[in-house]
Formats: C-alpha cells, structure tokens, sequence
C-alpha cells in the first residue's frame, strides 16, 4: 500500500512566522500536487511538481520535490491568516502502477492575526 | 477556469432512503472521481471513471454506485443510506494529459444521515 505521510498533523502559528510542512513516502511518484482546503469547501490545486528536485514558488509559497521524487515539502513564509487550511500533498502514482492520486495525511494550519 | 459543482452543498436523509449526488464539470475532462473525506481518515476514493459508461471501484465502493451517462456528469448513489455514510463528499475531475494529473474539486456535499 502506498502511503504518503505530513507532518506536523497540526501547526498554530503567529501572523509573520515561518513554517514548513513535510510530505514524505516510500514510493515514487511520476509528480505531486499540493493543495489547500478551506472548511467547508473543496480542495483547491496549488501546484504541481514533476521533476526530481524541483523548486517552484507561489508568493510566499516554496514548494519542492525531493529528488529521489520520494518527498516534497511546502514551506511559508510570513505566515498570513489566509493562509489557514488543511494542507494536502497527493501523489501520482502511475510509475508504481496505479492511476490514481494517493493522498496524504493532511497538515491542519492555523495563523493567528 | 475549470468548474466542479455539486449538486447539493448540505443534504439530510433517512436511513434507508436512496441518496442521488450530481457531479458536473465543464472542461471536458474525461476522468472523474467521488471520494469521502472524514476527520482522522483523509480522502478515500469511492468510485472513479475514465469515459463514458464506465467505472471503476476505488478504495471504498461498498454501499455506493455510480452513473456515467455523460462525459460531464458523474452521479453517486448510495442505494440504501446508512448512519456510516455520513460524511463529506467530493467530487473531481482530471484529464490525463499534460506534465501533471491535477485534479480539480467540487465544493462538497456535508451529507447526514439519520
């Protein structure tokens, strides 16, 4: 079973903190989105990353790919109270035989004005 | 942009009723997903379909079904609702090309069961 495990669970911070948010597994994946979900709504795709040791930045937002395409991490800076959500990271898991997206456990953020 | 809406955002039902969720999207994505997202138990995938009239089981089909009839349109049906279907539903759509394979979610239905 493929597994893709976040951590922290849980993160409450401070309006103008730092943070970074981990998204790891055993397997590897062809790519792997991240995505933020607001209560009561859907997901939403904040980015996609294909290649080993890739870095791409939304804003505030750093997001990287491990190079072994085993992990990718998610870091903030200044956290924003926008910023709260539950943080998911998905795997696609077509190199190891499936076409589904294998979700993670999910980071719960909270930033405190 | 691409759209996802759900038919119902909150829904009450009997045990035992027979629950309809409608799913559409507007890009013309051909696969399309249902999954039930509970607190401590993530995203679990329900069903999913890559054309037209077919399906797939995902990690979680028991007590469901779903429908297919258009490349926009993906319906889940629990055929007799019970108190453990109470949950969040999710509804998404992808299509398989492209460097990626995002998928791109509905608003969600908070369904209840009693």
């Amino acid at each position: 079973t493929q597994l893709l495990e976040q951590s922290p669970q849980f993160l409450s911070i401070q309006e103008g903190e730092n943070l970074t948010v981990y998204c790891n597994s055993s397997s590897v994946f062809s790519s792997l989105q991240w995505y933020r979900q607001e209560p009561g709504e859907g997901p939403v795709l904040l980015v996609t990353v294909v290649t080993g040791g890739e870095v791409k930045k939304l804003k505030r937002l750093t997001f990287q790919f491990g190079d072994a395409r085993k992990d990718s991490s998610l870091h903030i800076t200044a956290a924003q109270p926008g910023d709260t959500g539950l943080y998911l990271c998905a795997g696609d898991g077509r190199r190891t035989g499936t076409d589904k997206l294998i979700f993670g456990t999910g980071t719960r953020l909270q930033v405190f004005p | 942009d691409v759209k996802v809406t759900q038919s119902s955002r909150y829904l009450v039902k009997r045990t035992g009723e027979k629950v309809f969720l409608e799913c559409v999207q507007d890009m013309d994505h051909e696969n399309m997903f249902w999954y039930r997202q509970d607190p401590g138990l993530g995203l679990r995938l329900i069903y999913f379909s890559y054309d037209v009239k077919m399906k797939e089981k995902g990690d979680i089909p028991e007590g469901y079904s779903v429908s297919r009839e258009k490349k926009e349109r993906f319906s889940l049906i629990l055929e007799s609702a019970s108190t453990n279907q109470t949950s969040m539903y999710l509804c998404a759509s992808s299509s398989p090309y492209g460097g990626g394979y995002e998928q791109y979610f509905g608003p969600g239905t908070r369904l209840t069961v009693t």
